[in-house]
């Protein structure tokens, strides 16, 4: 079966701390993709990456893959109140030129407190 | 519009009712999905579709759901019969190829 794991999948945490979100996936691929849901919101894209040894950084937010190790993680440097949300990775299980059925980790619901 | 939309927004329906929920994706964009969200959860997929074609459907939980695309455009999800188990966020995105999904701001169906 086909597995996509967050982990934690809650953290609260002060501003300007720093921490790192996981994200296990069981099958072979080389295409994830992380997304944040504000509360009552839509999902919005923030990284794709699409090799091995991919490294993304946006602002306060830096992700990475390791399709070896089948592990992606998102590093929150300095975090602000502002980064409080639901964060989700998706993996694409098939790679190559498919772009559907993606499979959801359960999300990791991030709290910074003042 | 700059972004995915979806109408209504929100739908009240009672039990046994059809309902058609609309996708209008992003200008150009090939691929286009459908998924349902619980609340706390991830999206769930539902179908896909490139173009007008769609390549899969093994999301749809049973008959009573349907989905067409047939200008390779907008979309609809039909869900004859509604049950209230049926109620949930329907979220639909779309996406040019090899690239990141980009989704709506979903209609909340509420089944009585």
């Amino acid at each position: 079966e086909l597995k996509v794991e967050q982990n934690p999948l809650f953290l609260s945490m002060q501003e300007g701390k720093n921490y790192t979100i996981y994200c296990n996936y069981s099958t072979t691929s080389d295409r994830l993709y992380w997304y944040r849901q504000d509360p009552g919101k839509s999902l919005e894209s923030l990284f794709v990456l699409l090799s091995n040894g991919a490294v993304k950084q946006e602002g306060r937010l830096m992700a990475s893959l390791d399709t070896k190790a089948r592990l992606s993680t998102l590093h929150i440097t300095a975090a602000v109140h502002d980064l409080s949300a639901t964060y989700f990775c998706a993996v694409d299980p098939k790679g190559g030129d498919s772009n559907y059925q993606l499979i959801w980790g359960a999300g990791t619901k991030l709290i910074i407190k003042p | 519009g700059a972004g995915v939309s979806q109408s209504p927004r929100y739908k009240v329906t009672k039990r046994g009712q059809d309902v058609a929920l609309r996708c209008d994706p992003i200008s150009g964009h090939v691929s286009l999905y459908w998924y349902r969200q619980a609340l706390g959860q991830g999206p769930e997929f539902l179908t896909y579709f490139n173009y007008e074609a769609q390549q899969d459907k093994s999301g749809l939980p049973n008959d009573r759901f349907s989905a067409e695309r047939p200008e390779g455009s907008i979309s609809t999800l039909t869900i004859q019969r509604t049950e209230q188990r049926d109620s949930a966020m329907y979220r639909c995105a779309s996406s040019p190829s090899f690239s990141a999904q980009y989704f709506g701001p979903g209609t909340r169906l509420l089944v009585l």
